[in-house]
């Protein structure tokens, strides 16, 4: 089975800190995505990345960056926390959409920022 | 613009009942559709997908859903619920004439099944 493995189930972080999300999969995927999530809001997409050190701007890419050094690790950066980014935070990785496939989730990182 | 459309925040059915969660989509060209479900404080979990061929999917834990083009929706149904299908339900889209590798989703119905 693919897994896809976010390091941390809860963070609390303080306003303004640099705040790092580990992502890792296991399966050999080419892509992989971050996505923020919210009540009433379902999924937004923060960043994607095709390969390794490569990257794409999701619908909601202000205030965060990514890295991808590794092909299985995806980084998501909050630069500058803010209270405004307190969510959920998932992390996915899929083959190319391009035949279909279909994304595997990891199990979420909330992250609260006071 | 791509998007899918989930017009029920919540579906309460008894356990035993039918259910059907509502989706709609909003794409140029075909799609490749997707359901996932979401238990709480987890991740998100695949259930079923169209691709192309026969309008009717089945996925996983008894679900199928049926592709409809004209009327561009994709419900998710099962005969007979249970209580332990009670989660949160999102419909997804991935447009096929587009380079960009992304997957639009609804913003969620959260199912509750009564014993």
């Amino acid at each position: 089975d693919v897994k896809v493995t976010q390091s941390s189930r809860y963070l609390v972080k303080r306003t303004g800190e640099k705040v790092f999300l580990e992502c890792v999969q296991d399966m050999d995927h080419e892509n992989m995505f971050w996505y923020r999530q919210d009540p009433g809001l379902g999924l937004r997409l923060i960043y994607f990345s095709y390969d390794v050190k490569m990257k794409e701007k999701g619908d909601i890419p202000e205030g965060y960056s990514v890295s991808r050094e590794k092909k299985e690790r995806f980084s998501l950066i909050l630069e500058s926390a803010s209270t405004n980014q307190t969510s959920m935070y998932l992390c996915a990785s899929s083959l190319i959409l391009d035949r279909g496939a279909e994304a595997f989730f990891g199990q979420g990182t909330r992250l609260t920022v006071v | 613009a791509q998007s899918v459309a989930q017009p029920e925040d919540q579906v309460n059915v008894a356990e035993g009942n039918p259910l059907t969660v509502k989706c709609t989509y909003s794409v140029s060209g075909n799609p490749y559709l997707f359901w996932y479900v979401q238990y709480p404080n987890r991740g998100l979990q695949f259930l079923l997908k169209y691709i192309t061929g026969d309008n009717l999917v089945k996925g996983s834990y008894g679900f199928e859903a049926e592709f409809n083009k004209s009327q561009t929706s994709f419900h998710l149904k099962k005969p007979s619920a249970l209580v332990s299908d009670s989660a949160l339900y999102f419909c997804a889209v991935r447009p096929m004439n587009t380079g960009f590798q992304k997957l639009v989703f609804g913003t969620g119905t959260r199912l509750l099944v009564s014993p």
